[in-house]
């Protein structure tokens, strides 16, 4: 079956860095996104990844491991808005997203 | 530009009736997507779009039916609600359904709840 698996909370503090997991087991693969979703909100879109390796944008990053079905969101510089939660998806072969249930992101002073 | 637009923001339903909740974008964009998100689970797909005039099954369907009869809009309607229909729906389109950099944009959802 299709999985993705992400840790349930994480918390960190203000000005630190935080590096928040997901593991994906899709039927194919077309790409891995991620999400940022603030309580009551929509989700918005943050990166995405379909090549090996690490993308840079800003205080976040993501990287991707294909063979080892494995990614990574890192937010450096954190910031009080950046509690939210964080939402790992993999697109399979038929180009529809797979969700994580989410990373909810506890920031605190 | 409004992008993504749903309505109504929430609505609290008695269980046997019906409902559309109505979902309009302004990009042009191709496909269009309804999800369900409940506590503890990743955004469900209930049905999907690629363009005008066709329409897919996603992961649960069941209870749902939708519509595409031009770009813009994309109705999803529940024929008999049932409690277990209680959830936020968040509509989301995205440029093209394959191929590239298949980014889904979101609206700002429904919060249902049916009794």
């Amino acid at each position: 079956g299709q999985n993705i698996d992400q840790p349930t909370e994480m918390t960190a503090t203000e000005g630190a860095i935080v590096q928040i997991n997901c593991t994906y087991q899709t039927s194919g693969f077309n790409g891995l996104f991620w999400y940022q979703q603030h309580a009551g909100e929509a989700p918005t879109f943050l990166s995405y990844n379909v090549l090996d390796g690490l993308e840079e944008k800003g205080r976040f990053s993501s990287f991707l491991s294909r063979s080892k079905g494995y990614s990574y969101l890192l937010l450096k510089e954190l910031q009080m808005k950046d509690s939210a939660s964080y939402l790992c998806a993999s697109m399979d072969s038929n180009y529809q997203l797979i969700w994580g249930a989410g990373t909810k992101l506890i920031i605190k002073p | 530009i409004a992008g993504i637009t749903q309505a109504p923001t929430s609505q609290i339903l008695a269980a046997g009736r019906r409902m559309t909740l109505r979902c309009t974008q302004d990009m042009r964009h191709n496909a269009m997507y309804w999800y369900r998100q409940d506590l503890g689970l990743g955004l469900r797909l209930i049905h999907y779009s690629n363009t005008a005039g066709t329409t897919g099954k996603g992961e649960v369907p069941d209870g749902y039916s939708v519509s595409r009869a031009n770009t813009d809009d994309f109705p999803l309607t529940l024929a008999s609600a049932v409690p277990s229909q209680t959830s936020v729906y968040f509509c989301a389109s995205s440029d093209s359904l394959a191929g590239g950099k298949d980014t889904q944009y979101f609206g700002p959802g429904t919060r249902l709840t049916v009794l």
